[in-house]
């Protein structure tokens, strides 16, 4: 069965610094991906998808992902991040395409310092 | 548009107790799903429904039913409640079933059982 990881369970970024947010999923064969932010108090929307094509995946609010398939990644990038970015991200991946079903990481909890 | 809604936003029960939860989608979506959040676990996939009429079981189903009233709405029932479905509760929508769809959330409910 397809998984996800994300081993950052916290970041902390000062204000106007780059981050990455990791991700790695499991191996398959073919492999939609998602990365999804969290606002306190709010559900999950999407941050950009990867479906095909190029692997540089460009997102709103600035955020970009690159699909790795030869590592299983999916990390996320901004290169100046907003104290409005604190939030937690989830990476998400669809199990076997046409099963329906989306397996979610752990998330990543992104506090942007002042 | 409203997008997905759910009621209630937060509820107490004592441990036996019932309740179901509502959702309700008006982007004219075909797939439904209803997930948990948990600290450190992400999301988990309680059931989803494909389509109007039909339902599945997710990763964690025990403890729980479902009913896909019709294209709208998507409820969810404890019929005992039990401490450990203590948790916030997200209801979902997305498009089609081929797996590439974007998920979009509604704002979750905060469930407390004692």
């Amino acid at each position: 069965a397809q998984s996800v990881t994300q081993l950052d369970s916290q970041v902390p970024v000062f204000e106007e610094a780059p981050v990455e947010l990791r991700c790695n999923y499991s191996s398959s064969v073919s492999v939609y991906l998602f990365w999804y932010v969290q606002y306190p108090n709010q559900g999950l929307q999407l941050l950009l998808k990867y479906l095909s094509g190029s692997t540089l995946v460009k997102g709103i609010n600035g955020f970009e992902a690159e699909f790795n398939k030869s590592q299983t990644s999916f990390h996320l990038r901004k290169p100046s991040v907003h104290i409005s970015d604190t939030a937690e991200y989830f990476c998400a991946v669809s199990d076997r395409p046409g099963t329906y079903k989306y397996i979610f990481g752990t998330g990543t909890r992104l506090k942007v310092l002042a | 548009n409203a997008g997905v809604t759910q009621t209630p936003k937060f509820q107490v029960l004592k441990t036996g107790q019932s309740m179901t939860l509502q959702c309700a989608q008006d982007m004219n979506h075909n797939s439904m799903y209803w997930y948990r959040q948990d600290p450190g676990m992400g999301l988990r996939l309680i059931y989803y429904s494909a389509s109007e009429g039909t339902t599945d079981k997710g990763e964690v189903p025990n403890g729980y039913n479902v009913s896909r009233l019709n294209k709208r709405e998507f409820s969810l029932r404890l019929e005992s409640a039990a401490p450990s479905q203590t948790s916030v509760y997200f209801c979902a929508s997305s498009e089609g079933v081929s797996g590439r769809e974007t998920q979009y959330f509604g704002p979750g409910t905060r469930l407390l059982v004692l």
